[in-house]
């Protein structure tokens, strides 16, 4: 089956740093990834989404200048998160999908820990 | 705004019964369900989804109905089994909207042996 290999599973960052988080489709082809993050027993909120080679489009209220995404491969998307505050620590899931069959698969998720 | 509302946050169930997560939504617009596991630090893992054209979807012991007048969808687990102890979340979108999931807040599921 499709598979999304997420990078780093876990991070620890000190504030101000930035930190970037790989989400990559090892068996078929992302034309669009959605990035979302989850705090504690909290659901799973849309950050963005981005298709291949063009900008992503963010949600209301997500800044695009702190979390920066790149989706310039059809196999890779990735999310910094520049000048990390620890209001930023979060769980951070990347979910990809194929254009050619109606699908969501999700990577193994990031957890941010800025300190 | 909750587009996506799952009102009960946990549900205990005996082994072998059935279990009964339910999930409600306010757009009308939504085409497409689907509900998802999910352990703590991992990624969503895909159950079972529905189109907005079917009322009820079955995969062995999953089945899914929805009701699109009552803006309202169910998984039932049956006979549910202390492995599917975890987090659902069901999930809807619009097909013509880039096809982005908007989750609801997830219930937690534990089957007692």
């Amino acid at each position: 089956g499709a598979v999304v290999s997420q990078h780093p599973s876990w991070v620890i960052c000190k504030s101000g740093t930035s930190v970037k988080i790989e989400c990559r489709s090892l068996d078929f082809q992302a034309t669009t990834m959605f990035w979302y993050r989850q705090f504690p027993k909290k659901s799973l909120m849309l950050m963005a989404t981005s298709n291949e080679g063009s900008k992503a489009t963010y949600e209301q209220g997500v800044e695009k200048d702190k979390f920066l995404i790149n989706h310039a491969s059809l196999t890779l998307s990735t999310l910094t998160v520049t000048s990390a505050h620890p209001e930023d620590s979060s769980f951070y899931i990347c979910s990809a999908r194929d254009r050619a069959w109606y699908g969501y698969t999700f990577g193994s998720g990031t957890r941010l820990t800025v300190v | 705004d909750q587009q996506v509302k799952q009102n009960s946050p946990s549900l205990s169930v005996q082994e072998g019964r059935i279990s009964i997560l339910n999930c409600d939504y306010t757009n009308s617009m939504f085409d497409y369900f689907l509900w998802y596991k999910k352990y703590p630090a991992e990624g969503p893992t895909f159950l079972i989804s529905i189109s907005s054209i079917k009322d009820k979807n079955e995969d062995g012991r999953f089945t899914v109905f929805l009701n699109k007048s009552a803006k309202h969808l169910s998984l039932h687990i049956v006979p549910s089994q202390p492995g599917d102890s975890a987090v659902y979340f069901c999930a809807a979108s619009r097909s013509s909207n880039t096809g982005k999931l908007i989750f609801g807040q997830g219930t937690t599921l534990q089957v007692k042996p």
